[in-house]
């Protein structure tokens, strides 16, 4: 069964780059039968979908966020990474990696269990 | 601002039927999946493909889609179905992926 774990810095200064990395164990994610995205939630608030990316590389964002974010994907090394650029204190919040299938209707069906990001100086 | 709206909140009595909707113009064309979070944990897919459950999911949870609404239905609320609900689905460009704003279900 595929497992996904979300690490890095848990703060992050204003202005700066936050970077993420998803950790995949239990399944290669060498396939286009799945992507694999990034999904945040800022404290008391709902849930909003970054991203996603093939292992080919191919990546799609959300106008909201496109020209600060960038998905990346290291498939030796069964990982994928999220770049936001120029982060302020709205981008704290608690980040998930989860895994989509997009011949069946986007459903996100494996999730991290999230890692919180502070943004403060 | 999110395209998908769902009611921030719904309470149903244990035991009794609840409907949650989304509604938004992209669902005219492609169904929304829906997402169970508890306090403090991951979301977790509860249906997909309109009336689809994920293994492991109760059969109490169904799905449907009309128009440009999609609702999840629970028949019989337990009190372990108290959680935010929120639904996901392309928007109407196709290219992009959304969130609905979420729905806090209590199970009175």
């Amino acid at each position: 069964q595929m497992q996904l774990q979300e690490s890095g810095p848990g703060l992050v200064k204003p202005s700066q780059t936050l970077s993420l990395t998803c950790s995949v164990t239990g399944d290669s994610i060498s396939t286009n039968s799945y992507y694999y995205s990034w999904v945040r939630q800022s404290p008391g608030k709902g849930l909003e979908w970054m991203g996603y990316i093939y292992y080919s590389g191919m990546a799609f964002y959300p106008p909201s966020l496109q020209g600060r974010v960038s998905l990346s994907v290291d498939n030796p090394n069964n990982q994928f990474f999220l770049t936001l650029t120029s982060v302020t204190a709205a981008d704290t919040a608690l980040y998930f990696c989860a895994r989509g299938r997009p011949q069946s209707d986007d459903a996100f069906d494996i999730w991290g269990q999230g890692t919180t990001v502070t943004v403060s100086s | 601002s999110s395209e998908l709206t769902q009611d921030p909140a719904v309470s149903v009595a244990l035991g009794q039927t609840v409907t949650i909707t989304c509604q938004g113009d992209g669902l005219k064309y492609y169904s929304a999946n829906w997402y169970q979070q508890k306090p403090r944990q991951a979301p977790v897919l509860v249906m997909y493909e309109r009336n689809t459950r994920p293994s492991g999911i109760p059969d109490r949870f169904s799905g449907s889609n009309s128009g440009n609404t999609a609702s999840l239905t629970i028949t019989g609320a337990q009190a372990e179905d108290e959680a935010d609900y929120y639904c996901k689905s392309r928007d109407s460009s196709a290219r992009y992926l959304e969130f609905g704003g979420g729905t806090r279900l209590t199970v009175l």
